[in-house]
């Protein structure tokens, strides 16, 4: 089963916030919300991750609903460099939900000029 | 500098011929993964490894075997490759808890 679901694609304008939702409505307590992205076929990078609070790096930001059965990561002023695959998780920090990690099929980010 | 290492990055063989994946990291994380990605199909989990001598299957670990006899290394075997595991194949790692640091991908057709 997915622990997540995300839109398989979207669009976004040049210079302008890119939002990204993920649904995570089975998440347990001690699970994080992490991002991914894959540019091509290179290895996916690490963007940022939360487990209640909103968090913000220089990368993005990171919205968790109240219930945490959701999140939407923002990229602020999406470039053309940031069209690819994003990828949401969770990952546990003892058990099962730790190790085996199911990344799924993302979504498609373009960004468009 | 931190990182995750593929061997080869590309590699082009034949049915039946026995190969390994070499993955090696600098950090001294105990956690190490492996993944392939397929067209349309995302990034499955062939195995993991939560430290020294411990790993587990992931979502499809039919056709490949791993080891992890030191914490740095965690190469995949593939005994006799067949055509469906033609893949892009990444290597990931991490402490315990924390982000996945992921290997450049290795590229592998099987003819």
């Amino acid at each position: 089963d997915a622990k997540t679901t995300q839109p398989t694609s979207m669009d976004c304008a040049e210079g302008r916030a890119a939002n990204l939702p993920c649904n995570h409505s089975t998440i347990s307590g001690n699970e994080y919300v992490y991002w991914y992205r894959q540019i091509h076929s290179q290895g996916p990078q690490y963007i940022i991750h939360g487990l209640k609070n909103n968090e913000t790096n220089e990368m993005a930001s990171l919205i968790i609903t109240e219930d945490r059965k959701s999140s939407t990561l923002i990229l602020p002023h999406a470039t053309l460099r940031d069209t690819a695959v994003y990828y949401c998780i969770v990952r546990g920090n003892s058990g099962g939900s730790n190790y085996k990690l199911t990344f799924g099929k993302g979504t498609l980010l373009t960004v468009n000029p | 500098e931190a990182q995750v290492t593929q061997n080869p990055r590309y590699l082009i063989t034949v049915t039946g011929k026995k190969l390994t994946v070499t993955c090696s990291q600098n950090m001294n994380h105990e956690y190490m993964s492996w993944y392939r990605q397929d067209p349309g199909l995302g990034l499955r989990q062939i195995y993991y490894s939560m430290n020294v001598e411990v790993t587990d299957k992931g979502d499809v670990p039919e056709g490949y075997k791993v080891s992890r006899k030191e914490k740095r290394n965690f190469p995949l075997i593939l005994e006799s490759p067949s055509p469906n595991q033609t893949s892009l194949y990444f290597c990931a790692s991490s402490n315990i808890i924390g982000e996945l640091f992921f290997g450049e991908g290795s590229r592998l057709t099987v003819l």
